[in-house]
């Protein structure tokens, strides 16, 4: 199947750390993707990772990936208002294909 | 670096009539892929090429729908005779794909396609 899953909304304090989850199913997938959307805006490629390594850090960005339960989460340290958006999860299918999650709307409350 | 340029950002239109969408991909990516978007979901894979090759289709690409790229370069989709549920935005994205890397796709801004 292809199916990706996440929470529909995450409410976070500003300061506060973020944290997204998302399963998916395809155990040969070679990478999984965060990316961000604003209102009425395309998907901003936020960050991706290698099925091989089990955490990237990028910034306030942390990805970890639990291979075998096929778990993907981000860590966004340090919420701003700014980052108040829709965060999709996303698996490769394939050498060409990304199936998305229906995304986790993030708001982020003074 | 001037990223994924869709044009136009915005078509409304009546039901029936023919639609055309254009993307640039990044410059030296041969990768181009088109997703449909509804609301309150994530983008659904359409078609992609490489290079002028379309190699996959989604069977969510009816024929009323025809994407091209000529000359490797920019990217058109067609909807004929539009149906009330071709509203939707439409992603274009690209690649390098070639390496590690290829599948690593960035998007554009997206055309919002409301069909009355």
């Amino acid at each position: 199947g292809e199916d990706v899953e996440q929470s529909l909304f995450l409410s976070v304090r500003e300061g506060d750390s973020s944290v997204i989850n998302c399963t998916y199913t395809d155990s040969s997938s070679t990478y999984l993707y965060w990316y961000k959307q604003e209102p009425g805006a395309g998907l901003q490629l936020l960050t991706y990772i290698f099925s091989n390594m089990d955490m990237k850090q990028d910034q306030r960005l942390t990805v970890l990936l639990n291979k075998k339960d096929k778990h993907l989460s981000l860590r966004i340290a340090d919420t701003q208002t700014g980052d108040s958006a829709i965060y999709f999860c996303a698996e490769s299918i394939g050498d060409y294909k990304l199936s998305f999650g229906a995304g986790t709307t993030v708001t982020v409350r003074a | 670096d001037t990223g994924v340029s869709q044009n136009p950002r915005h078509k409304i239109t009546k039901r029936g009539q023919n639609v055309t969408f254009r993307c640039d991909p990044i410059s030296e990516h041969n990768r181009l892929y088109w997703y449909r978007q509804t609301l309150g979901q994530g983008p659904e894979f359409l078609t992609y090429f490489q290079n002028e090759a379309q190699l996959e289709k989604s069977r969510l690409l009816s024929d009323r729908f025809s994407a091209e790229r000529p000359k490797g370069s920019f990217s058109t989709l067609e909807i004929q005779r539009t149906e009330q549920g071709d509203s939707a935005m439409y992603l274009c994205a690209s690649s390098f794909g070639q390496g590690l890397d290829k599948n690593i796709q960035y998007f554009g801004a997206g055309t919002r396609l409301s069909v009355l």
